[in-house]
């Protein structure tokens, strides 16, 4: 079945210091969404990519979709402490979506 | 305000029973989802729904039961076949499922079977 994996499980930063996190599914993918995903609480939509080689901003994060529509990634530049919790994304390719198993980020002042 | 209430935040079973977790949305969304958090794993999808009186397995579905009776409720039962059914419940709704667009989560329930 489809899968999404996502790397790297836990990323400890610097406050400052820019983070980065991959994902990969093993079949083409109609969208890809990201989710944050504070500790103790729920995950909260961050966006949503569609197009091949898209790449939108929110402020200081960077989303990218792959050409081939089956990888992406989120970069954070200059983290916050304000940043932790831990990042899904989450790939289309029928129904229901599918969550990779998340970046937990931690950020020391 | 619009939005997806779970109930209840925390719930203890003793091994053998059954116990249900309530999902209510006022977004008017077609589509309803739950899934289940363990550390480290993410989130599995249990079960979906796209309207009323329908809904799909998803891929650990086993142990557990959904109806959708009602456009706005989506409960599920953890059933006494879950072998391992200590976990953080999420609920999610959606517009609908073919272009499935932003999932909005529930605050969750964590259960624990003692």
């Amino acid at each position: 079945g489809q899968q999404v994996m996502q790397i790297p499980q836990y990323q400890h930063v610097q406050e400052g210091e820019d983070f980065t996190t991959y994902c990969n599914s093993s079949t083409t993918l109609s969208n890809i969404q990201w989710y944050k995903q504070r500790p103790g609480g729920h995950p909260v939509f961050l966006i949503q990519l569609v197009k091949s080689g898209e790449v939108k901003k929110q402020k200081r994060l960077t989303f990218q979709f792959g050409e081939a529509k089956k990888n992406s990634s989120l970069h954070i530049t200059a983290t916050q402490t304000t940043d932790v919790g831990t990042y899904f994304c989450a790939g289309q390719a029928g129904t229901a979506l599918i969550f990779g198993k998340g970046t937990t980020l931690s950020v020391s002042s | 305000d619009g939005g997806i209430t779970q109930s209840p935040k925390y719930l203890f079973r003793k091994e053998g029973q059954n116990v249900t977790l309530s999902c209510e949305q006022n977004l008017n969304h077609d589509a309803m989802y739950w899934y289940r958090q363990d550390p480290g794993q993410g989130l599995r999808l249990i079960y979906y729904s796209q309207i009323v009186n329908d809904f799909q397995k998803g891929d650990i579905a086993e142990g557990y039961s959904v109806s959708r009776e009602k456009k706005e409720s989506f409960p599920l039962t953890v059933t006494s076949a879950q072998k391992n059914p200590t976990a953080f419940y999420l609920c999610a709704s959606s517009r609908d499922i073919a272009n499935t667009g932003e999932l909005f989560f529930g605050e969750g329930s964590r259960l624990t079977v003692l």
